[in-house]
């Protein structure tokens, strides 16, 4: 079975700042790899997701990604934090197989934006 | 656009009671699933379905039944509630079971089993 790995259950930046959050996967095939957002008592929904090409993916809010073969990382990334970022965010993988019937989550890191 | 709906949004059981959690989506996706939130542990799977009348266990099935009807409903029974059922379960779907597109979820329903 895959996991998902996240560094940093909470993570604090000022306003403006970098967002960095960290997502390592441990199958030794790249699976394909998401991460999702969470508000406050809502549904998880989906930021961006990486399945072929480009290992530089674009999402939603100005967020990016960067998949890394070597590493085994999908790490999150934002150049300028907004107040309105302040949520948990969830990477998530599944399997490339045919038979893969389900995503595995990491833990989560829930991001607090600092005025 | 009513994408994945999730009844209750909130619930209180008492030990020993049963109910049934519903989730339905108008999307015509073959796959739907359960999960629940615990703090610090993430997103779990209960059960999943691959398509009507056809479903399977995740990482916590115990106390949780399925089934699937339809292809746009997929509740979930909790047979006798236990205090450790107490969590957010999210529903979720995708347009297929191979899983190189984005699961679709509801807003959730908080329980608690008291």
């Amino acid at each position: 079975a895959q996991s998902v790995t996240q560094l940093g259950s909470h993570v604090s930046v000022s306003e403006g700042a970098l967002v960095l959050l960290r997502c390592n996967y441990s199958s030794s095939v790249p699976p394909y790899l998401f991460w999702y957002v969470q508000y406050p008592n809502q549904g998880l929904q989906l930021l961006l997701k990486y399945t072929t090409g480009a290992t530089l993916v674009k999402g939603i809010n100005g967020f990016e990604a960067e998949f890394k073969k070597s590493e085994t990382s999908f790490h999150l990334t934002k150049p300028s934090a907004h107040m309105s970022d302040a949520a948990e965010y969830f990477c998530a993988v599944s399997d490339r197989s045919n038979t893969g019937n389900q995503f595995y989550f990491g833990t989560g890191t829930s991001l607090t934006v600092i005025p | 656009n009513a994408g994945v709906t999730q009844t209750p949004k909130f619930q209180v059981l008492k030990t020993g009671q049963s109910m049934t959690l519903q989730c339905a989506q108008d999307m015509n996706h073959e796959y739907m699933s359960w999960y629940r939130q615990d703090p610090g542990m993430g997103l779990r799977l209960i059960h999943y379905s691959v398509g009507a009348g056809i479903t399977d266990q995740g990482e916590v099935p115990n106390g949780y039944n399925v089934s699937r009807s339809t292809t746009e409903d997929f509740p979930l029974r909790l047979l006798s509630a236990a205090p450790s059922q107490t969590s957010v379960y999210f529903c979720a779907s995708s347009p297929r079971p191979l899983m190189n597109t984005e699961a679709f979820f509801g807003q959730g329903t908080r329980l608690t089993v008291v």
